[in-house]
């Protein structure tokens, strides 16, 4: 079983509409966890961390389930521009490697 | 600020060829990582540095490739002799650690082809 795993997708969304997915993980200790985007050809770029209380970012949110181990990102009133390819991210301590999800590819069509 | 500063961008070169791939993260972040990505195999971790010591090596493909950290501000990673199969986007990412919970920042990357 991966360490992270991730529907890949794509999931095309029509611009202005609400899409959601998540991600899973193993390892139940888990410290922190985070949303990382990228664009074609270019580098992860963190998009928000995520806490156990859930956390927003203007249209994005992003929540934790520690019980059931997966994390989720809702995306409202999307927006061409966040077409990208999200990244799920672990930390399974509190330093060190990270574990990437291989991520999910979002479409947003006019 | 500075994000983290890779060099080269792009580097095509023939197989057999020596690589050098120079990193310089961001300043006061004591963890460094490399990472390649190819289409097949997605990112993945090549080497760590944490205080400028490797701390895990364990993804560094073969003794073709090695990587350095002189100092805090100066990373390399080499390959030599290149192969085809070395081609791929490698990226040089740096962390502050626990402040941010371990989150870390990419740089542009380097687009590798090897002939």
């Amino acid at each position: 079983r991966k360490e992270v795993e991730q529907d890949p997708g794509p999931f095309n969304v029509p611009e202005g509409a609400t899409v959601a997915f998540n991600c899973t993980y193993s390892n139940s200790a888990s410290q922190s966890f985070f949303w990382y985007r990228q664009d074609c050809r270019k580098e992860p770029k963190l998009l928000m961390s995520v806490y156990s209380s859930g956390n927003e970012d203007g249209r994005f949110t992003a929540q934790l389930n520690r019980a059931s181990q997966y994390i989720s990102l809702l995306i409202r009133d999307s927006k061409l521009s966040d077409s990208a390819t999200y990244l799920c991210v672990v930390n399974p301590n509190s330093w060190g490697k990270l574990q990437f999800g291989a991520g999910t590819q979002v479409v947003v069509t006019p | 600020d500075a994000g983290v500063i890779q060099s080269p961008r792009h580097e095509v070169t023939e197989m057999g060829q020596e690589v050098t791939l120079r990193c310089k993260p961001i300043s006061g972040h004591n963890s460094l990582f490399w990472y390649r990505q190819t289409m097949m195999r997605g990112l993945e971790l090549l080497i760590y540095f944490n205080n400028n010591v490797p701390i895990d090596d364990s993804g560094m493909p073969e003794d073709r490739f090695s990587a350095k950290m002189p100092n805090a501000s100066f990373s390399t990673l080499k390959i030599q002799p290149s192969e085809p199969r070395d081609s791929a986007v490698y990226f040089c990412a740096s962390s502050d650690g626990q402040m941010s919970k371990g989150a870390q920042h990419f740089g542009d990357g380097t687009r590798l082809s090897i002939l």
